[in-house]
C-alpha cells in the first residue's frame, strides 16, 4: 500500500538526548514536510524539501535538524537545543503543486514526550 | 505576515446542533483555502474553496469563502460525536501549507 511511515509512534526521552524521528513515503512525492503540533493548537512547519539533498527552514526550526539524502526518506532530529521539545510530530508529503490542492498525505505521527 | 486565525479555539456541543467554525486569513498571492478534519492522529482533507460565494458540500458539511472579507466557514449541520474532532483551516504559501491554530469541537450525546 502507498502512503507514510513514520515511526516510532510513541517515545520518552531524557532532557538533553537527541532524538531522530523517521519518516518514509512510497508515493514517489518529490516534496516533503514537518509540522509540530502542540495540545490545542494548529500545525507549525518545522522544515520542508522539495528535493532530494535540499531543504528550507520552516517556521519554527530551531533546535531541529533534517536530512534528505533519499527521495523517500525525511528523517527529523529533535536535538538537546530544543527548548520544549514534548509535541506531536506529524510528516507529510506532496506533489510539487500538491499544497495548492489540498493533496497533502500525512503519516500517523509521532508522540515525543521528553521526562 | 502571512498568517491564518481560526474561531472559537474550543466548542462544546450536543448532537443535532449546528455548528459555524470560523477561519480569517491574511496571504499575499492568494491560492486557495483548505479545510482538514483531524481525529486522532493525520488530518484529513474536507475542502478545497478557490472562488467567493461558492458553497462547497458534503452530506452535512459545507464551507464557503469571501476573498473581500479573506474568510471562510465551515458549517456542520446536525452534528453527530463522530464529528467531534479538530478542524483546521490552511492556505498555500509559497510552496507550503501554513495552518491555523485550529477549532475542537467536541459534540455530546
Amino acid at each position: 500500500d502507498g502512503g507514510i511511515t513514520q515511526s516510532p509512534k510513541y517515545l520518552f526521552r531524557k532532557e538533553g538526548q537527541n532524538v531522530t524521528l523517521s519518516c518514509e513515503q512510497n508515493l514517489n512525492h518529490d516534496a516533503m514536510y514537518w509540522y509540530r503540533q502542540d495540545p490545542g493548537q494548529g500545525l507549525r512547519l518545522i522544515y520542508y524539501s522539495q528535493i532530494v539533498n535540499d531543504f528550507q527552514k520552516g517556521d519554527i526550526a530551531e533546535g531541529y535538524s533534517v536530512s534528505r539524502e533519499k527521495k523517500e526518506s525525511f528523517p527529523l532530529t529533535v536535538t538537546s537545543a530544543q527548548k520544549n521539545p514534548t509535541a506531536f510530530y506529524l510528516c507529510a508529503s506532496s506533489t510539487p503543486t500538491g499544497v495548492n490542492t489540498g493533496e497533502l498525505f500525512f503519516g500517523e505521527g509521532s508522540r515525543l514526550t521528553v521526562l | 505576515e502571512d498568517k491564518v486565525v481560526q474561531s472559537p479555539l474550543s466548542l462544546v456541543v450536543h448532537e443535532g446542533d449546528t455548528v459555524t467554525l470560523n477561519c480569517s486569513y491574511e496571504v499575499t498571492n492568494f491560492r486557495s483555502l483548505l479545510w482538514y478534519k483531524q481525529e486522532k492522529k493525520a488530518p484529513t482533507f474536507l475542502f478545497m474553496l478557490t472562488s467567493s460565494g461558492i458553497e462547497k458540500k458534503s452530506g452535512r458539511l459545507s464551507s464557503i469563502l469571501d476573498k473581500k472579507e479573506l474568510f471562510s466557514i465551515l458549517n456542520i449541520t446536525a452534528t453527530q460525536t463522530g464529528d467531534s474532532a479538530v478542524y483546521l483551516c490552511a492556505l498555500p504559501r509559497s510552496d507550503k501549507l501554513i495552518f491555523g491554530t485550529g477549532t475542537r469541537l467536541q459534540v455530546f450525546p
